[in-house]
């Protein structure tokens, strides 16, 4: 069965701090991979969506990056950190091209200080 | 465009009632697929169900019941007899034929106490 994970799972990071959330994938291969934030009470906001290594497409413009290195894991960076980058970020994952529903890890709380 | 409205923010309720969360959509393509999202107190979201949009048979799983109606563009959920463990945030969500990305409803909260 396919397990996604997400680490950290909370992190407190001071404004001006790079950041780095990491997601991994196990046992699908060539998933679509997801990155969204959501702010506290609020929806879900896609920031990156990836179809295959190195094929990364940006949603919101911000100072957010990522980056997928390997089929099956998807980076989340930032080299400055603002306040408004606080939220719950959630990775998901979903089949290649058949299979249609996103299936997420358990995420990671930010809080920029 | 693409999108998902919930226009019910917050709902309570008292153990065993049945409630009904609200999910109206807008999309301009003939192929297009549904869901619903649970997202408890501890923040992942688990997915419930998937709707095609040629398929309007209604589904019912357990407590849970899903009315999709094509004509009104509604994909609403219905929880019999509600319980304490159904407290979460609900979250409806589209996405068209041809791509990968699912567009998000706002969220309903859902209250039940004992």
């Amino acid at each position: 069965s396919q397990t996604i994970h997400q680490w950290p799972a909370t992190l407190v990071q001071p404004v001006g701090s790079p950041l780095s959330l990491e997601c991994t994938v196990e046992g699908t291969s060539n998933p679509n991979l997801y990155w969204y934030r959501q702010a506290a009470g609020r929806g879900l906001q896609l920031l990156f969506y990836s179809i295959g290594i190195d094929q990364i497409s940006s949603e919101v413009p911000q100072n957010l990056s990522a980056s997928r290195p390997q089929d099956r894991q998807f980076i989340l960076s930032s080299k400055k950190l603002l306040l408004s980058d606080s939220g719950f970020y959630l990775c998901a994952w979903s089949g290649y091209r058949n299979t249609y529903e996103q299936y997420f890890g358990p995420g990671t709380r930010l809080t920029v200080t | 465009a693409q999108k998902v409205t919930q226009a019910q923010t917050e709902i309570s309720v008292v153990e065993k009632e049945d409630v009904t969360l609200d999910c109206v959509y807008e999309t301009r393509d003939t192929t297009y697929y549904l869901f619903w999202y649970k997202q408890p107190p501890s923040g992942e979201l688990v997915f419930l169900i998937r709707r095609n949009s040629f398929d309007e048979q209604n589904e019912i799983s357990g407590r849970y019941s899903w009315n999709f109606q094509k004509s009104t563009s509604s994909f609403n959920f219905t929880i019999t007899a509600s319980q304490v463990v159904d407290s979460a945030v609900y979250f409806c969500a589209l996405r068209n034929g041809s791509f990968q990305k699912l567009v998000f409803g706002t969220g309903t909260r859902l209250l039940v106490s004992p």
